[in-house]
């Protein structure tokens, strides 16, 4: 089974909008990470949330997790051009080992 | 800040070549890890490494792949015979003791022919 789906597979808004993406997972999970890219280049992390933890906020961006649903979410407020990147979900299980997600494209035009 | 880097950026090789692919993790950190990226699709899990030796590998991870860590800053992904589905962007990633966040390297991205 596949850990760290995310939908939509791809978002376009306007600057200054909300950007919301959502992740899915399968298995019990240490943390749930979010990690941006931008077009080939290496990952970035964004943040982490921990599996006794349901929310956390890092200047505008806004995590949930909910554990009895296996999934969470990712907002991005009042948007920005040079935010336009994929965004990955991934899953810690056991070992340490990061599951990542298909990624979300977010497209923000000025 | 540091930074995980990697050498090359860009490898062509011939299929059935041996490539080897080189990473310098961040110097305190004493988690290692590679995963790829083929074109278009997820990242993927290769291998992790902790205490000189291999903590976690995926089934990609088959006998043509090994990893090594040569000397103390060091960490090296090697294919033996490389196939044309190995081509990918290769990345590196470390970790500290303390955290379970991944610091990436830019890539490696390696085309087979």
């Amino acid at each position: 089974s596949q850990q760290g789906e995310e939908d939509p597979q791809a978002l376009s808004i306007q600057e200054g909008e909300n950007a919301t993406m959502n992740c899915s997972y399968k298995t019990s999970i240490n943390n749930l990470q979010w990690y941006r890219q931008n077009s080939g280049r290496g990952l970035v992390h964004l943040i982490l949330i921990r599996s006794n933890e349901r929310e956390k906020h890092s200047g505008r961006l806004r995590v949930t997790l909910d554990t009895s649903k296996k999934s969470s979410s990712l907002l991005i407020t009042a948007s920005r051009a040079a935010d336009t990147a994929s965004y990955f979900c991934a899953a810690e299980t056991s070992g340490s080992r990061l599951t990542f997600g298909e990624g979300t494209q977010l497209t923000v035009n000025p | 800040e540091p930074e995980v880097t990697q050498t090359p950026s860009h490898q062509v090789t011939q299929m059935g070549q041996e490539v080897i692919l080189r990473c310098v993790p961040i110097s305190n950190h004493l988690y290692f890890y590679w995963y790829r990226q083929i074109l278009g699709q997820k990242v993927e899990f290769l291998v992790s490494f902790y205490n000189n030796e291999i903590s976690e590998k995926s089934e990609i991870f088959d006998d043509q792949f090994s990893v090594e860590r040569p000397d103390g800053s060091n960490f090296t992904l090697k294919i033996r015979s490389t196939k044309l589905e190995d081509s990918a962007m290769y990345f590196c990633a470390s970790r500290g003791q303390d955290t379970g966040e991944l610091f990436f390297g830019e890539g490696s991205r390696l085309t087979v022919l």
